[in-house]
């Protein structure tokens, strides 16, 4: 079964530019949580999909926006980059059907995002 | 504001010692629980998940959750200088997974 894929693996970028991640979840699973991991705040969530709807949210402002299309794939994307917004973008897979119970998440490789 | 409180380490212990990684959180109804492991430069790797009040084990591995207390834990036995890496708690919140900011284990051979 094949896990969680995320392209690309790395990326630099100018700030002001914008960038658009992707993440292919576990083959069955519905569900597609976005996360982003810097050394001083580690992981935190940034939204989370399931069947193409936006289902929970964190507290990253308005430039960060992500779909999920009918396949579960999903994107993320980020608009008028910063250079705090370097940071290692992670991606998690899970069936999502565990109602008030968090289903197990399984992680991408992630992407490296460089904002130069 | 919903947090996950780890040890951020380093943990030191020798081979074959029991490594003892703790964690708590501040949402009451929070009832679900994890553990990743995070190489340095890797994704996190879910090695355990706990809903219940108790011990749950998984070979070398014995999650503990004490709702009342807030209190989760991690116990690895007969530790291995492979088991060396950070260690992050996860709780499951209202629908959202927060995670701590993981406790480094360093395990000497």
């Amino acid at each position: 079964k094949a896990g969680v894929t995320q392209t690309p693996r790395y990326l630099i970028k100018t700030r002001g530019q914008q960038v658009t991640l992707s993440c292919s979840p576990i083959s069955g699973h519905r569900s597609v949580s976005w996360y982003q991991q810097t050394p001083g705040q580690g992981l935190q969530f940034l939204f989370e999909y399931f069947s193409e709807t936006q289902r929970n949210k964190g507290n990253f402002p308005g430039r960060f926006s992500g779909r999920q299309f009918s396949n579960s794939r999903s994107e993320m994307n980020v608009s008028t980059l910063e250079l705090g917004d370097s940071a290692l973008y992670l991606c998690a897979s899970s069936p999502g059907t565990g109602g008030h119970l968090n289903t197990e998440a399984f992680f991408g490789q992630g992407t490296r995002l460089t904002v130069v | 504001q919903k947090e996950v409180e780890q040890n951020s380490g380093p943990l030191s212990v020798p081979e074959g010692a029991i490594a003892s990684l703790n964690c708590t959180y501040s949402d009451r109804g929070s009832q679900s629980f994890f553990w990743y492991r995070q190489y340095s430069g890797k994704s996190p790797e879910l090695i355990m998940f706990i809903y219940s009040n108790g011990d749950k084990e998984d070979g070398r591995f014995t999650a503990q959750l004490n709702k009342a207390s807030q209190y989760v834990s991690l116990l690895i036995r007969d530790s291995q200088p492979s088991d060396s890496a950070t260690y992050l708690c996860a709780v499951g919140s209202q629908g959202n997974l927060i995670f701590g900011k993981g406790t480094k284990l360093s395990v000497k051979p």
